[in-house]
Parts: structure tokens; C-alpha cells; sequence
């Protein structure tokens, strides 16, 4: 079956615009998280979600950040008023559920803040 | 707070010669799971492997292995039979059992398989 996916691939934007981020989840999949990966480093957890709701918003640096997963599938990240410090590659994974599960990932958007 | 450690950034391995990767992590937890996931250029993240603490046996899958010492707080990976397609990022990550599920990653080490 598909896997997560996540798009879009690469995101190019300018210092002080807005850009949303999106995960599609494998399929039956009702956890969900984001991390994100600075250059020469290992993924760092930002935010996850059990269904519709956000059950650890911890790892999201500042109130620039956002998610949402509305219908418990698709999620979306949403940051605001981006800064160079934002560029990374933003991963998502799912796992069946939250209890342990082995989460799987997608390829990551490659985010570059001019 | 946890905290994974990968003291070597970068290793070099020839095909079919057998590798381990080194990881220690520190926790007061007594329970709770392991992981080492590849990470190729690509970017996309792939387990590799899956260590639950409670289960004294070491994981294998195919050519990787793991040697788990809980009390040492050590969990190195082993590669039998090295492949070129084993080049990649290497990521243990750690999570523990009763609070909160995110991954805590390490830094990561650079396997490179020549020829």
C-alpha cells in the first residue's frame, strides 16, 4: 500500500511569508507526527497527534508554528512570518496507533527561507 | 530528559565486511523502546531495526543485528555483509514506554560501503 506521503517536495519562500506544509498519512493510521531536521542533524519532534487532536504540541519552537489534522488523516503545518532559522527538512510519520507502534515516514519537504 | 548519543560521525566500511555502529543513550526509565532507522539521500527515514528494553533477547533482521546492554545503556548495530545499498545516514532514536511517543534521535553516522 501507499506510504506517507508529503508534499510538497521542496519549498522556497521568502524571510517574513507564510507556508503551509501537508502529510497524508498511510491509510487507518490515527497517530501522527512532525519533526524536523536541521542540516547535519537527527530529526527533532515537534508536534503528534491521536486522531483529530494534537496530544503533544512540546517540540513546536514558538506560537509561529501550527498544525492541524481536522478529519484525523491529512495534517497540515503552518508556519508564519518565516524566518531563515525555519529552513530544514520537515518530516512526518504515522503509526497505527500511539501506543509504541513503529512509526513510518515520509520523504520530508526540503524548506529553504530566503 | 533523554539524550541519544552516536559518537562517530562518519564511518567507512568495504562490501561484505561487517560494521557496528555505536549508540548510548541515558534515561531513568526502566522501560521503553529502541530504534535505528537508515536515512539514504533520498531523506526518506526506514527502520531498520526495533528493540523492545524488556526483552532480554537481541533483535535481528536479515544482515542487521543489534547488541543491547541495558545496564551500560548501549545499543549498537551490527551489518554482516555489507552492501553498497547500506550507504547511508544511520539514526538510533529512543522513546520511552510511559510518557509521550515521540523519538528522540542522535546525530546520526555517515556509513559509507566501497567497493
Amino acid at each position: 500500500g501507499a506510504g506517507v506521503s508529503q508534499t510538497p517536495s521542496n519549498k522556497v519562500t521568502e524571510k517574513g511569508k507564510y507556508v503551509e506544509l501537508r502529510c497524508d498519512p498511510i491509510s487507518g493510521h490515527t497517530a501522527l507526527y512532525w519533526y524536523r531536521q536541521s542540516l547535519g542533524q537527527g530529526p527533532e519532534f515537534l508536534i503528534y497527534f491521536q486522531g483529530t487532536g494534537a496530544a503533544d504540541d512540546s517540540g513546536l519552537p514558538n506560537d509561529r508554528f501550527f498544525a492541524v489534522r481536522p478529519e484525523g488523516s491529512v495534517s497540515t503545518l503552518k508556519i508564519q512570518r518565516t524566518e531563515r532559522g525555519d529552513s530544514a527538512v520537515y518530516l512526518c510519520a504515522s503509526s497505527l496507533t500511539v501506543d509504541q507502534e513503529t512509526q513510518y515516514f515520509g520523504p520530508g519537504t526540503r524548506l529553504l527561507v530566503l | 530528559a533523554q539524550t541519544v548519543t552516536q559518537s562517530q560521525p562518519e564511518m567507512s566500511v568495504q562490501e561484505a565486511e561487517t560494521v557496528t555502529l555505536s549508540c548510548t543513550y541515558d534515561t531513568s526509565e526502566n522501560n521503553y523502546y529502541l530504534f535505528w532507522y537508515k536515512q539514504p539521500p533520498s531523506r526518506q527515514m526506514i527502520l531498520v531495526i526495533r528493540q523492545e528494553a524488556y526483552k532480554q533477547q537481541n533483535a535481528t533482521e536479515n544482515r542487521f543485528s543489534v547488541n543491547f546492554q541495558k545496564a551500560a545503556k548501549s545499543f549498537s548495530l551490527k551489518i554482516s555483509d555489507s552492501q553498497l545499498g547500506d550507504t547511508a545516514m544511520y539514526f538510533c532514536a529512543f522513546t520511552p514506554s510511559n510518557s509521550g511517543y515521540a523519538l528522540n534521535f542522535g546525530k546520526g553516522t555517515s556509513l559509507l560501503v566501497t567497493p
